[in-house]
């Protein structure tokens, strides 16, 4: 069984389209995260949401809109793509509140390609 | 800055080579510290992290790292790699000071040769 999934796995999409991405955790964790690894393997937090409310919102565009309708699932809804959007796209889940004390559990990862 | 450095971004070495990647974080105060591995193609797992009490921590895989306050360091060691340990390497720190956000290193590339 798959502790973190996310769907779906590549993503090549043309500048200015929508698309979404989604993460599902079934370890009963209260926190999920998404993380943006650029080219040169920089991972980046942008969201954290504790119980479906947003605890960490970074400085993203808001083209990035996460959207957590039950605490297992957090996605992330991407308006007008741009190039500079193309990465790996990483969901994440930890029991805790504060998302640092206890240990975070990734997905597989989403490859976005912006062409 | 970067609050978390890995000064090595690649690292090629033989089998049967002792391996050891540098990480440094520059906060003050309570830190929790991780070290994470990325094989080719696969997510995130972690290898080893340190809370409190003894600083030399043991990890999966026979991974190791020692927390030196004093250093701000976190350093990973295994005296012997195979070439299944070939992967990037990413440090990660958590810190009251920065919010509590995982912050991680930029990771180093360690290619083993069979």
């Amino acid at each position: 069984d798959t502790a973190v999934s996310q769907t779906p796995k590549y993503l090549v999409t043309q500048m200015g389209n929508d698309k979404s991405i989604k993460c599902e955790q079934n370890l009963g964790h209260d926190t999920m995260y998404w993380y943006k690894q650029d080219s040169k393997k920089f991972l980046k937090i942008m969201f954290s949401y504790n119980n479906k409310e947003l605890i960490i919102n970074e400085t993203v565009p808001n083209r990035f809109s996460p959207k957590s309708p039950d605490k297992a699932h957090l996605n992330l809804h991407i308006n007008s793509l741009e190039l500079g959007d193309s990465a790996v796209y990483f969901c994440a889940s930890s029991q805790d509140q504060l998302g640092g004390v206890e240990t975070q559990y990734f997905g597989p990862g989403t490859r976005l390609l912006v062409l | 800055a970067q609050s978390v450095s890995q000064h090595n971004h690649h690292v090629i070495l033989s089998e049967a080579a002792s391996l050891e990647l540098g990480c440094n974080y520059s906060y003050g105060g309570t830190v929790n510290l991780f070290w994470y591995v990325q094989y080719p193609g696969q997510h995130l797992q972690l290898l080893l992290k340190y809370f409190s009490g003894d600083p030399l921590v043991k990890g999966i895989k026979g991974f190791e790292a020692e927390f030196i306050k004093s250093k701000f360091s976190f350093n990973l060691r295994k005296p012997s790699v195979q070439w299944s340990d070939t992967a990037e390497y990413f440090c990660a720190v958590n810190a009251k000071a920065a919010g509590n956000k995982l912050t991680f290193g930029g990771g180093t590339r360690v290619l083993v040769k069979p």
